[in-house]
């Protein structure tokens, strides 16, 4: 059974860096194939992807963000560490990281964590 | 970059109606294409893949089609359950763009 948890601090004020970390358990990123992504979620608004990392060490960023993004992964820990720089009030949302597999039996991100709220104020 | 733009945003309709929802992608992406469904207050989970791969456990009423640009997602008899945000996402390359939801509510 795949799960994943995400966590972090809940405020952080602007121009600081977040560190978000995504704990999962029920599959290996050092297995072909599997990916962890993140997603965010402003109050009452869309979701927007970020970036995903994946089992070779592949990464990828959403452009409008990418200058303030990283990304890794810790294999042994079964963790992935996103960074985001220079946040700012219009960052704060709900953070998710969730999982997929890009080769083999490809899906897109069927497991999701339940979110961490991360609120950027002074 | 792919842009994925749903229709309509918001939708109303009564229990057993026929609901559908349209994906539109900006360039072609095969059929790379999911839903999500969000329920008030919880994380999005994954209801179609591969454009019309129902995700395991996903009531049968739930169904997707399309592929290269157009897509929908039609539920065959609404359900007080339905009541969610749904979403469109292309997978098939980065960046996974969603699209900007639907808010579906009971009339």
């Amino acid at each position: 059974q795949i799960t994943l948890k995400e966590s972090g601090p809940t405020l952080v004020k602007p121009t600081q860096t977040l560190t978000l970390t995504c704990t999962f358990s029920g599959f290996s990123l050092s297995t072909n194939g599997e990916g962890v992504g993140w997603i965010r979620q402003p109050p009452g608004k869309a979701l927007e992807w970020l970036a995903v990392i994946y089992w070779d060490d592949d990464k990828r960023f959403s452009p409008s963000l990418q200058s303030r993004l990283t990304i890794t992964k810790d294999t042994s820990k079964n963790q992935v560490v996103l960074i985001m720089t220079n946040m700012d009030p219009v960052d704060t949302a709900t953070y998710y990281c969730a999982h997929r597999r890009a080769t083999g039996n490809v899906r897109p991100f069927d497991y999701w964590g339940q979110g961490t709220l991360v609120t950027v104020s002074s | 970059d792919i842009q994925m733009t749903q229709s309509p945003s918001s939708l109303s309709a009564s229990v057993g109606d026929r609901v559908t929802i349209t994906c539109r992608a900006s360039q072609g992406i095969r059929n790379s294409l999911a839903w999500y469904q969000q329920k008030p207050g919880k994380g999005p989970k994954l209801l179609i893949y591969a454009a019309s791969t129902l995700q395991s456990g996903v009531p049968s009423r739930f169904s997707g089609s399309g592929s290269g640009t157009d897509f929908t997602l039609t539920i065959s008899s609404l359900q007080p359950e339905d009541v969610a945000t749904y979403y469109c996402q292309k997978y098939n390359s980065a960046p996974h763009t969603f699209g900007q939801g639907t808010k579906l509510e009971i009339k």
